[in-house]
């Protein structure tokens, strides 16, 4: 059972213009949301969080769009660059019940082209 | 400063074999996770470690998996009697608290022939 889906496997977009990653969820228990970057033969390492009581989250060229009533949120990268390209992984966290540690999907492999 | 590291970076083993994967989180941090990533799949939640609490093990995909963590700090993750499908790369990540962001490491690639 998956509870956090990203069910684009990958993702191409010119230089300059909008990405959008989305993300859906089935276990409504999550209380925040998070997006980790990957680079090959690297760990993730954190982008940017929402709470589960709001609806945006904005950091520079990254925002992250939640909508609770469809279990769904984005992250929009504007304006995408060459370097965004990697692997975004969305997570959920349950501060309730598990202590900490994150649902990961499966991630979406955005290629920003020149 | 130093991040988390992890060693091996990359390990292949024959089924069947032992073996023990380290963590070294970064300094201060109490809590400790492990994770994996096998192919075409997310990370997948191991094993938890929290300052000097039972860790959460509900992660383990079976017995042949188990990890400690020594003096609240260096982590080894131990697989027994390793299998094809173990094929993943391992990661730690560790944090200052419970609920604070996690830092991962680079993983460690382990291949079991």
């Amino acid at each position: 059972d998956q509870q956090v889906k990203q069910n684009s496997p990958s993702l191409s977009v010119q230089e300059g213009r909008i990405s959008i990653l989305n993300c859906d969820y089935t276990n409504s228990m999550f209380d925040y949301f998070l997006w980790y970057k990957k680079y090959p033969a690297e760990g993730p390492t954190f982008l940017i969080s929402i709470s589960s009581i709001k609806d945006k989250n904005e950091d520079g060229r990254f925002t992250v769009f939640l909508n609770k009533s469809a279990k769904h949120l984005s992250l929009h990268i504007v304006p995408s660059q060459p370097g965004d390209s990697a692997v975004y992984f969305c997570a959920g966290m349950n501060y309730g019940g598990s202590q900490g540690n994150l649902i990961f999907g499966k991630g979406t492999k955005l290629s920003v082209k020149p | 400063g130093a991040g988390v590291s992890q060693s091996p970076s990359n390990k292949v083993t024959e089924k069947g074999k032992d073996v023990e994967l380290r963590c070294d989180p970064i300094s201060g941090h109490t809590a400790l996770y492990w994770y994996r990533q096998s192919l075409g799949q997310g990370l997948e939640f191991l094993i938890y470690f929290q300052g000097n609490s039972a860790p959460d093990k509900s992660g383990l995909p079976s017995d042949r998996f188990s990890a400690e963590r020594t003096g609240g700090s260096v982590s080894t993750l131990t697989i027994q009697r390793t299998q094809q499908e173990d094929s993943a790369v391992y990661l730690c990540a560790s944090s200052s608290g419970n609920y604070n962001e996690q830092f991962f490491g680079p993983g460690t690639r382990l291949t079991v022939l």
